[in-house]
């Protein structure tokens, strides 16, 4: 069955960085476009990025642009964020999510838990 | 890309229907039929409901309908149940590979 795990949250300081993972399993990875979706503790749903299928073409939310980067290794089926110059703002739960290619989010992640200390 | 408008909250009785909106602008909801809706519950990954406006994904109940007027697309549950509690979520598609989610819907099942 598809799933999506993510792995590398954690407790990071203000200016510092962090690598998220996402492992992908029971669905070709290379055909889908994958995004990060975050969720700050009790508030809504914030997307963040989103990597096209061969890993050539990236957006990002305006929030994060310039210190967060997209990326995927589609030999290990593995999405990553690589997230710089993190702020207090930041810190939420990060959801690696499969994009269904009908511009719906079809399959998430559990969530990794990053927290920003000042 | 400013969030899409939900309300905060919604009610219905058991068996009852409850519509939630979602309003976004003439850049995201009412140019693209690419709105989606997800359901949360507490401690758990969101779970895609809607795509599409109105096409379900295999296993979601027939309870679950969308639409979309101009701006504003709405999603409808009929025959609450009560694991509908739960908050809900709508996303569109806003062009040039950005996507924008609405602030959220927290439903209650009386």
């Amino acid at each position: 069955q598809v799933q999506v795990v993510e792995s590398g949250g954690g407790v990071v300081q203000a200016g510092g960085s962090l690598r998220l993972s996402c492992a992908a399993s029971g669905f070709t990875f290379k055909k889908h476009n994958m995004h990060w979706v975050r969720q700050t503790p009790g508030k809504g749903l914030e997307w963040v990025a989103i990597i096209e299928d061969d890993g050539e073409n990236k957006n990002y939310a305006k929030s994060v642009k310039g210190r967060f980067t997209i990326s995927r290794d589609n030999s290990k089926s593995t999405l990553y964020l690589q997230m710089n110059s993190l702020r207090a703002e930041d810190a939420a739960v990060y959801y690696c999510a499969r994009d269904g290619s009908n511009w719906a989010f079809d399959y998430w992640g559990q969530g990794a838990l990053v927290a920003v200390s000042s | 890309q400013s969030a899409l408008t939900q309300p905060p909250s919604a009610s219905g009785s058991l068996g009852q229907s409850v519509a939630i909106s979602c309003t976004g602008t003439s850049s995201d909801v009412g140019t693209y039929n690419h709105v989606s809706w997800y359901q949360q519950h507490p401690g758990k990954a969101p779970k895609l409901m809607l795509f599409e406006v109105s096409k379900r994904p295999s296993g979601v109940p027939d309870r679950y309908s969308g639409s979309k007027s101009g701006n504003t697309a709405s999603l409808t549950v009929s025959g609450l149940q009560a694991e509908d509690e739960a908050h809900y979520y709508c996303n569109s598609y806003a062009g040039s590979n950005n996507w924008v989610f609405g602030g959220g819907t927290k439903l209650t099942v009386l």
